[in-house]
């Protein structure tokens, strides 16, 4: 079965790096996108960037393109997901989540399965 | 702030009808497909609706989707206590090749 399994929660300090982790299993890595998407407590969903991993492309939202690094490993069918210089409210799950083809639109947008999510949180 | 808006509520008993509203623009909703995403407490977002009204297999019937010019509707018939939850739309943008916005989601009750 399809399972998306996330690295465990972080508390980090404003100015760091965090790096998540995302291990994929029961299908064929490279034949789906792998998204990120965060929540920020009591706040909706917030689409950050996805790859490909058969070739590593990728596609940053604007307000997160010049902090955000999204990397993969095929060898061991995981992806990551790297936020640095981490502010307050930068404290959120982040979810990984696959992304299979829409036929209608040409993207990789049906997030079909999501992982469980890594609660990150910055404090002093 | 999302480009895209949903009532932030919305409720109804067992057994009722409840529909959610989803409008957004050219670029996103107007272009391209919309989908729904079902989050219960605590837990992470699952697809419900995918390509405006297409249901994943063991998503239960009750649930439907719809897309109008820029705005979309979930509709929920037979309401169930376990569907109380948060519901967001969403689609691909294409004004900056990106980004994939959601709306800004419906807490529904069943009362």
């Amino acid at each position: 079965q399809v399972r998306l399994v996330q690295s465990g929660a972080e508390l980090k300090n404003p100015g760091a790096s965090v790096k998540v982790t995302c291990k994929a299993s029961g299908y064929t890595f490279t034949g789906y996108y792998l998204h990120w998407v965060r929540q920020a407590p009591g706040q909706g969903l917030e689409w950050m960037a996805w790859i490909n991993p058969k070739n590593g492309d990728t596609n940053y939202a604007q307000k997160f393109r010049d902090r955000v690094t999204l990397t993969r490993d095929t060898s061991i069918t995981t992806g990551y997901m790297e936020l640095s210089r981490l502010r307050s409210d930068d404290t959120a799950v982040y979810f990984c989540a696959r992304g299979g083809y829409d036929s209608l639109s040409g993207h990789y947008t049906v997030f079909d399965y999501w992982g469980q999510g890594t609660l990150v949180a910055i404090s002093p | 702030q999302s480009v895209v808006t949903q009532p932030p509520s919305a409720s109804g008993t067992p057994g009722q009808r409840v529909t959610i509203s989803c409008s957004g623009s050219s670029s996103n909703i107007g272009s391209n497909p919309v989908n729904w995403y079902q989050q219960l407490p605590g837990t992470a977002p699952k697809l419900l609706i995918y390509s405006n009204n297409q249901r994943p297999s063991g998503v239960a019937d009750r649930f439907s989707g719809s897309k109008s010019g820029t705005s979309a509707s979930l509709a929920i018939s037979g309401l169930q206590s376990e569907d109380e939850a948060d519901y967001y739309c969403a689609a691909w943008d294409n004004r900056f090749n990106g980004p994939y916005v959601f709306g800004t989601g419906t807490k529904v009750t069943v009362l």
